[in-house]
């Protein structure tokens, strides 16, 4: 049973900001929200995750709404390289809960 | 700093054989996790070491596949007797004890 879920593809001009929703109305008080991506033939790599502030790194922002039911990643100037699925992920940040469940994913294409 | 690495990067079986594929994590590194990915999804979990320990093997699809990591370092995921349904990209991925799950190119499993 999927806890997220989010649109299947998305467009976003280089340059612009690329905002990527995902619904979790299920989410639990103790659970996370993670983003990962996954560039073509490579490996998921890690963007982000919270657990109800916005937070904010090098790669992406991460806005949690305050009823956590939801959440969006935002990319603040799109490049191509950032062509790839992403993947939201809810789950208890702790030594014992330690499988990431994937879904389909987002993929989204950046175009010049 | 060196990442996860996986071998091979490809491998074609016939059916009926048997492969190893292996996983060198980021040094360090407590948890180790193999996930499987067939074309179009997202990976899928098959099972999860702490060091040498495998607490949890849910995910191994069949009793043909096996998955050790025995001095608590290298993973080794073996299957045997291989089928076209076991084409996927193998996925590994390490992280220390509470933090996010790193993952390596992954190895793709073509049977023919």
């Amino acid at each position: 049973d999927a806890k997220t879920t989010q649109p299947p593809s998305m467009d976003c001009a280089e340059g612009r900001a690329a905002n990527l929703p995902c619904n979790h109305s299920t989410i639990s008080g103790n659970e996370y929200v993670y983003w990962y991506r996954q560039i073509h033939s490579q490996g998921p790599q890690y963007i982000i995750h919270g657990l109800k502030n916005n937070e904010t790194n090098e790669m992406a922002s991460l806005i949690i709404t305050e009823d956590r039911k939801s959440s969006t990643l935002i990319l603040p100037h799109a490049t191509l390289r950032d062509t790839a699925v992403y993947y939201c992920i809810v789950r208890v940040a702790g030594y014992n809960d330690y499988k990431l469940s994937f879904g389909a994913g987002t993929t989204v294409t950046v175009r010049a | 700093g060196a990442g996860v690495s996986q071998s091979p990067r490809y491998k074609v079986a016939k059916r009926g054989q048997d492969v190893a594929l292996r996983c060198d994590p980021i040094s360090g590194h407590v948890s180790l996790f193999w996930y499987q990915q067939a074309l179009g999804q997202g990976p899928e979990f098959l099972t999860y070491f702490q060091n040498e320990a495998q607490l949890d093997k849910s995910g191994l699809p069949s009793d043909r596949f096996f998955a050790e990591r025995p001095e608590g370092s290298v993973s080794t995921l073996k299957i045997q007797r291989t089928q076209q349904e076991d084409s996927a990209v193998y996925l590994c991925a390490s992280s220390s004890a509470v933090g996010e799950q790193y993952f390596g190119p992954g190895t793709r499993l073509t049977v023919t």
